[in-house]
């Protein structure tokens, strides 16, 4: 079993959609949660981090489940920029010496017009 | 804006020959990661460096795959010999500490292809 698991899609959904990702993790003791986007032969960037209580940036909304080892990615109002890969990530166990990310396949994205 | 720098962004070369990749962190980061991106897959990490040091490299194929961060600054991902296999986007990153929270910030990334 992968330690972080996302599907893959490609989510084909039109502008203006909403559209939500949800990542698995298979580490309890993960301590930290990120979203990162990466647009095609680029580089991964960070969208944002996860925080327990759930946090909102603008049209992104995150949100963590610890007893389930579930996260979610939800954004609204889809934006044809939108489209990329979603990498789920997240931190490894906190007892071993460094600050190893973990990341998950990625679900695709595309808005069309 | 800061940004990690690494050459050559592309390298073709044939199997069984060695090839060399950089890396130039963001100034005052001190931690440094190389991560590996099989095309349809997310990043895995091969080699952590703090400062000048290897934090965890047990991802890092040691036969063939070697890393050095000599002064704690730029940093020089080595594979020796190729193999097709090792046909991937090679990342490195850089965060400010190796704590869970800081940001890791990745370069444009090598995309190398092993004839």
């Amino acid at each position: 079993r992968k330690e972080v698991e996302q599907d893959p899609g490609p989510f084909n959904v039109p502008e203006g959609a909403t559209v939500a990702f949800n990542c698995t993790y298979s580490n309890s003791a993960s301590q930290s949660f990120f979203w990162y986007r990466q647009d095609c032969r680029k580089e991964p960037k960070l969208l944002m981090s996860v925080y327990s209580s759930g946090n909102e940036d603008g049209r992104f909304t995150a949100q963590l489940n610890r007893a389930s080892q579930y996260i979610s990615l939800l954004i609204r109002d889809s934006k044809l920029s939108d489209s990329a890969t979603y990498l789920c990530v997240v931190n490894g166990n906190p007892a071993n010496a460094g600050n190893m990310l973990t990341f998950g396949g990625g679900t695709r994205l595309m808005v069309k017009p | 804006e800061a940004e990690v720098a690494q050459s050559p962004r592309y390298k073709i070369t044939e199997k069984s020959q060695a090839v060399a990749f950089w890396c130039d962190p963001i100034s005052g980061h001190a931690t440094l990661y190389w991560y590996r991106q099989i095309l349809g897959q997310g990043p895995e990490l091969l080699v952590q460096f703090q400062d000048e040091s290897v934090v965890d490299d047990s991802q890092l194929p040691k036969d063939r795959f070697s890393a050095e961060r000599l002064k704690g600054v730029d940093s020089t991902l080595k594979i020796q010999p190729a193999e097709l296999g090792d046909s991937a986007m090679y990342l490195c990153a850089s965060s400010r500490t190796p704590t869970g929270q800081e940001t890791q910030y990745f370069g444009p990334g090598t995309r190398l292809l092993v004839l």
